[in-house]
């Protein structure tokens, strides 16, 4: 099984939706990212969560929600999806510093389009 | 505001060449990089990483290089072969409580 595994893979949804995008780990991290990837600009990062307790907001947090449900499990909602967010989504996690290696393990992503 | 970015958007290699990619990046207190490689269809991964306190990291085929003076990181790729075709992309953060800054990426094409 996969260390992060992201759900849906593909999804396709009508503007206006809402739709959740879930996120789940076995690597034990403290520390989980989402992220969105468009064509030429990289990875932005949404949301964060350093603990179960702790929730901040990225540089595009914006038509986002997010939901640290266990330590293991990391979900981000759109509560009202419109298509320039179409996207690919990625989630990360990460150890805190000084437990583990520093870089961040990432899932296979959810393809997602707003029509 | 402050940012990593790359050099070149896309780069075009001989099979068995070497190649570089390079990223320049502007925190001056930027502590930690990181270099993944993202192949179609799946999420990225990691290929090496270095701290501000070295110039030098070697890995499997692969080297990454610091210049603090001029902020550049560099990743060579010893030997390209087919399979290090892929976007590859640098990221940095200042400390280990702020998320890592991801660079616009570099395609690489290995032509065999």
């Amino acid at each position: 099984d996969a260390d992060v595994t992201q759900t849906p893979r593909n999804r396709i949804t009508k503007t206006g939706k809402r739709i959740m995008l879930e996120c789940s780990q076995t690597k034990g991290h403290d520390r989980m990212y989402w992220y969105r990837q468009d064509p030429g600009l990289g990875l932005r990062l949404i949301y964060y969560s350093f603990d179960v307790k702790d929730i901040n907001k990225g540089e595009i947090s914006d038509g986002y929600s997010v939901s640290r449900q266990a330590q293991a499990k990391f979900s981000l909602s759109l509560e009202s999806a419109i298509p320039n967010q179409t996207a690919l989504y990625f989630c990360a996690t990460s150890a805190r510093p000084g437990q583990g290696p520093d870089g961040y393990t990432f899932g296979s992503g959810t393809r997602l389009t707003v029509v | 505001g402050e940012s990593v970015g790359l050099h070149l958007p896309t780069l075009s290699v001989q099979e068995g060449d070497n190649s570089i990619i390079n990223c320049a990046y502007s925190n001056s207190a930027s502590d930690y990089f990181i270099w993944y490689k993202q192949e179609s269809g799946k999420g990225p991964q990691f290929i090496i990483d270095i701290r501000s306190n070295m110039d030098k990291r070697q890995g499997q085929r692969v080297t990454v290089l610091l210049n603090k003076t001029v902020k550049h990181l560099s990743l060579q790729i010893a030997a390209t072969q087919p399979g290090d075709s892929a976007v590859y992309f640098c990221a940095e953060n200042t400390d280990g409580n702020t998320p890592l800054v991801f660079g616009k990426g570099t395609r690489l094409s290995v032509i065999a």
